[in-house]
């Protein structure tokens, strides 16, 4: 079956260090992944895209990566700050052009 | 400032009584998408619009309505079918059905039975 896994429900990490949040996928063959931040109580807001044929992508403090032979996307942020606390979402498209499909997500506490 | 307005943003519904969520865009966006969020789970997608006076049921679409009549309108019935509705609802759009592009949120309805 299709399976979308964020690494982990909870992740907290000192403040100033980098978070890792890892995105596995089974069964799909996406030509993009995304992601996304959500804070309690309100929408998701979208950060990055990233295509199949792109190793890597970076956004100021942001940096994700695609290994399509692992079926899997990593997700940093360096310098990370309290700011940052929320829960944060991956999701793909299971193949062309069907509806995206989005994981659980990991809730990142940052702790100063 | 473009976005997407989703009212009320507490609705409470008693049983047997059919429910609309109200979502609205100003981004001149084709796609519309509604999703249900519960507690520990990912977005599940209930039903999406590509364009207007067409939609599609996503996975868990039954007890649920929409209807697409206008192009900033995407308004999501819950309907007495759907036993358990206790959730929160996302409005979603993007500038075409891809998955390429990136999807705007509203910041959601919190649906209780009373």
């Amino acid at each position: 079956s299709q399976k979308i896994e964020q690494n982990s429900e909870a992740l907290n990490i000192q403040e100033g260090k980098t978070a890792t949040l890892t995105c596995n996928y089974t069964n799909y063959s996406p030509a993009y992944l995304q992601w996304y931040r959500q804070d309690p109580g309100r929408g998701p807001v979208f950060l990055l895209l990233i295509r199949e044929n792109e190793k890597e992508k970076r956004k100021e403090r942001l940096k994700v990566t695609f290994d399509t032979t692992l079926k899997q996307s990593l997700f940093h942020i360096t310098a990370s700050q309290p700011a940052d606390s929320a829960t944060y979402l991956c999701a793909l498209a299971r193949f062309g052009n069907t509806p995206l499909v989005f994981g659980k997500g990991t809730r990142l506490s940052v702790i100063a | 400032d473009g976005g997407i307005t989703q009212s009320p943003k507490y609705l409470f519904r008693k049983e047997g009584q059919n429910v609309t969520l109200s979502c609205e865009q100003n981004l001149n966006h084709d796609a519309m998408y509604w999703y249900r969020q519960d507690p520990g789970q990912g977005l599940r997608l209930i039903y999406y619009s590509q364009i207007v006076n067409d939609f599609q049921k996503g996975d868990i679409a039954e007890g649920y309505s929409v209807s697409r009549e206008k192009k900033e309108s995407f308004p999501l019935t819950v309907t007495s079918a759907q036993k358990n509705p206790t959730a929160f609802y996302l409005c979603a759009s993007s500038m075409r059905q891809d998955s390429n592009q990136p999807q705007h949120f509203g910041d959601g309805t919190r649906l209780s039975i009373l």
